[in-house]
């Protein structure tokens, strides 16, 4: 597996509360992702970063946002989670943006 | 619109049977296309690209331009082929490619 590591695998939290996922490599790739997985919708791209400091929207990114200060970490923040939220999120990174690797995957769970 | 269309949500055979998976893409321009496979609460990992013409763990896909298809196909299922299956299309836009995914079908291979 690619050095991806995604923390934490699984959190539980409240309605209205924030929540940040982090994404982490080693591979010292340019490019990174986050995705969604729900059923019946498959894989949805929410953000993206081609380098640092710079981040574009994806598909689905209403209630999400990202920031990247360090080529190693792309953290994902919900600032007011609900329970539309609830999803496994899993994190990519690519060297020249076209074959993927992906992350374990965060379970999210929004009460 | 770019997009891939995976029609069946699930697919059942019994092991030794053939097997395809059905992708539909939807881009103008020339596409590239992967598959990804996830077995059960693992990461998504890539498992055939078109453009590398290559069969992994039996499985082959041929790029039907003509029909706007990528099917994956493998003569003989075995169990441990048992996974979620998706399609993915690179979307090259101005920064980095972008996959845009498929619904995904769900191998089920009984033995």
């Amino acid at each position: 597996d690619a050095g991806i590591t995604q923390s934490p695998r699984h959190k539980v939290t409240e309605t209205g509360t924030p929540v940040t996922l982090r994404c982490h490599q080693t591979e010292n790739h340019r490019y990174m992702y986050w995705y969604r997985q729900d059923p019946g919708h498959g894989l949805r791209l929410i953000h993206y970063s081609y380098g640092v400091k710079d981040t574009d929207k994806g598909e689905v990114s209403d209630g999400y946002s990202v920031s990247r200060s360090k080529t190693e970490d792309f953290l994902l923040t919900l600032e007011s989670a609900t329970s539309s939220q609830t999803s496994v999120y899993f994190c990519a990174i690519s060297d020249r943006g076209i074959e993927q690797y992906f992350g374990p995957g965060t379970r999210l769970t929004v009460t | 619109a770019q997009r891939v269309t995976q029609p069946e949500k699930l697919l059942s055979v019994f092991k030794g049977a053939p097997v395809e998976l059905k992708c539909n893409y939807s881009y103008s321009g020339s596409p590239e296309l992967f598959w990804y496979v996830q077995y059960s609460r693992q990461r998504l990992q890539l498992l055939l690209r078109h453009i590398s013409r290559e069969s992994i763990k039996g499985f082959t896909a041929d790029l039907n331009k003509g029909e706007t298809s990528f099917h994956l196909k493998k003569p003989f299922a075995q169990e441990e082929d048992s996974a979620m299956y998706y399609c993915a299309l690179s979307g090259r836009s101005y920064n980095t490619d972008k996959l845009i995914f498929g619904t995904g079908t769900r191998l089920q291979v009984f033995p």
